[in-house]
């Protein structure tokens, strides 16, 4: 039973452009989501993560949007570029059980062209 | 400082045998967590260890085993290895402070390939 899912395996954006990269999730104990980019054969990188108590979260180009009712999360990178091509992984832990473990999406491949 | 330090980066073995992964944390990080990532089914959690214990552990058969040192260190065992086992190994490591929420930190992986 996936609990989070990435139901686009990929996305192509133009530079310069949005990119919207949707992760929804099952489980109603997660309460603290994470973005993670990986490029091939490297160890996934922390981009940005968002507790359940907020609705928004801003880092730079990278904004993530939480929607509790729909189970919902979605991370904004604006404006795109080409370094941002990569495999963007969505995750997700209830807190309340005390454990760092991480529940992640199968991932959407980015391709950000000129 | 340091980041999360993963041996050896590649590594092929034969049907059958074992292979021992190590992962050295980030100075500081109390909690490691394993997780195999093939193509298609990406980052499943394999198991967490805290202070030496392990605090969770994922849906992954006997063969797979780990534990952690005093240093926080840690190291994962697969026995009796399978072709399905080729995979990357990632291994993380969290603050996991108890005051607050910290994401985890990835090494650069193990590729093990089994033939």
């Amino acid at each position: 039973d996936q609990q989070v899912k990435q139901n686009s395996p990929s996305l192509s954006v133009q530079e310069g452009r949005i990119s919207i990269l949707n992760c929804d999730y099952t489980n109603s104990m997660f309460d603290y989501f994470l973005w993670y980019k990986k490029y091939p054969a490297e160890g996934p990188t922390f981009l940005i993560s968002i507790s359940s108590i907020k609705d928004k979260n801003e880092d730079g180009r990278f904004t993530v949007f939480l929607n509790k009712s729909a189970k919902h999360l979605s991370l904004h990178i604006v404006p795109s570029q080409p370094g941002d091509s990569a495999v963007y992984f969505c995750a997700a832990t209830p807190l309340a059980y005390n454990t760092d473990k991480l529940i992640f999406g199968t991932g959407t491949r980015l391709q950000v062209f000129p | 400082k340091a980041g999360v330090t993963q041996t050896p980066r590649y590594l092929i073995k034969t049907r059958g045998q074992q292979v021992t992964l190590s992962c050295s944390p980030i100075s500081g990080h109390r909690s490691v967590s394993w997780y195999q990532q093939t193509p298609g089914q990406g980052l499943q959690f394999l198991f967490e260890y805290f202070s030496e214990t392990q605090r969770n552990k994922g849906n992954f058969p006997g063969r797979f085993s780990g534990r952690q040192f005093s240093n926080s260190r840690s190291e994962m065992n697969v026995s009796t290895l399978e072709l399905g086992d080729s995979a990357l190994y990632l291994c993380a490591s969290s603050l996991s402070n108890g005051q607050g929420l910290t994401e985890a930190f990835f090494g650069q992986g193990t590729r093990l390939t089994v033939v």
